[in-house]
């Protein structure tokens, strides 16, 4: 079956470490995106990729890194420069129609500070 | 500019009654309109889309909703409520321009017994 993976689904991350949210993807699909969701709040996009070896900042990107090297993996880099981490991190990806882009998602990952 | 409103941040229903989650949007062009549902601890799942086809679009679950271009709105009801449609719901809208796809707020659905 086709689909997002995510992983892990559970992360902790201590005090100015690094940490990196896997995303792979046999859709075919070419954008990818990676989206932060805080309890109770809507979703706030941190970065999305139209196509391999490049991508664009979101509403949120600071302390945030990302790569795209190859079509089917989008990872994002948390970084000790992101100083409230904690949240629950959604990627997904789109494919292109002419009546508009729809979006599927992965199961997400949990991210918390320990 | 593109922009998307849930009207109510939670709603409750009594089992077996309908359920109406209200959406309106605003877009300079004809837009694609989304509803996804979100369980606890769950990434979103893709419940129907609108685009410019037909203006009823039905999903799944029993989950239905209605393109009103004169009322800019996208409401999605479900005539009997399940315990099982107790989630997070939310309305997207996108440009089929651009990549833009812009995302509600939310409306928590409470099921009650």
């Amino acid at each position: 079956d086709g689909g997002i993976t995510q992983s892990p689904k559970y992360l902790f991350r201590k005090e100015g470490q690094n940490v990196t949210l896997s995303c792979e993807q046999n859709l075919n699909h070419d954008a990818m995106y990676w989206y932060r969701q805080d309890p109770g709040q809507g979703l706030r996009l941190i970065y999305y990729s139209q196509i391999v070896n490049d991508f664009q900042k979101g509403d949120i990107a600071e302390g945030y890194s990302v790569s795209r090297e190859k079509k089917e993996s989008f990872p994002l880099t948390v970084t000790s420069a992101q100083k409230n981490p904690t949240a629950f991190y959604l990627c997904a990806s789109s494919i292109y129609a002419e009546s508009g882009n729809t979006i599927y998602f992965g199961e997400g990952s949990w991210l918390t500070v320990v | 500019a593109q922009s998307v409103t849930q009207l109510d941040s939670h709603v409750s229903v009594s089992e077996g009654t309908p359920v109406l989650l209200r959406c309106n949007y605003s877009s300079s062009y004809s837009p694609s309109l989304f509803w996804y549902v979100q369980h606890p601890n769950k990434g979103l799942q893709l419940l129907l889309k609108y685009t410019s086809a037909a203006t009823l679009v039905k999903g799944i679950n029993g989950f239905e909703a209605e393109f009103k271009k004169s009322e800019t709105s996208f409401h999605l009801t479900k005539p009997s409520a399940h315990m099982s449609d107790a989630a997070e719901y939310f309305c997207v809208v996108s440009d089929p321009r651009d990549d833009k796809i812009i995302f509600g707020k939310g409306t928590r659905l409470h099921i009650l017994p």
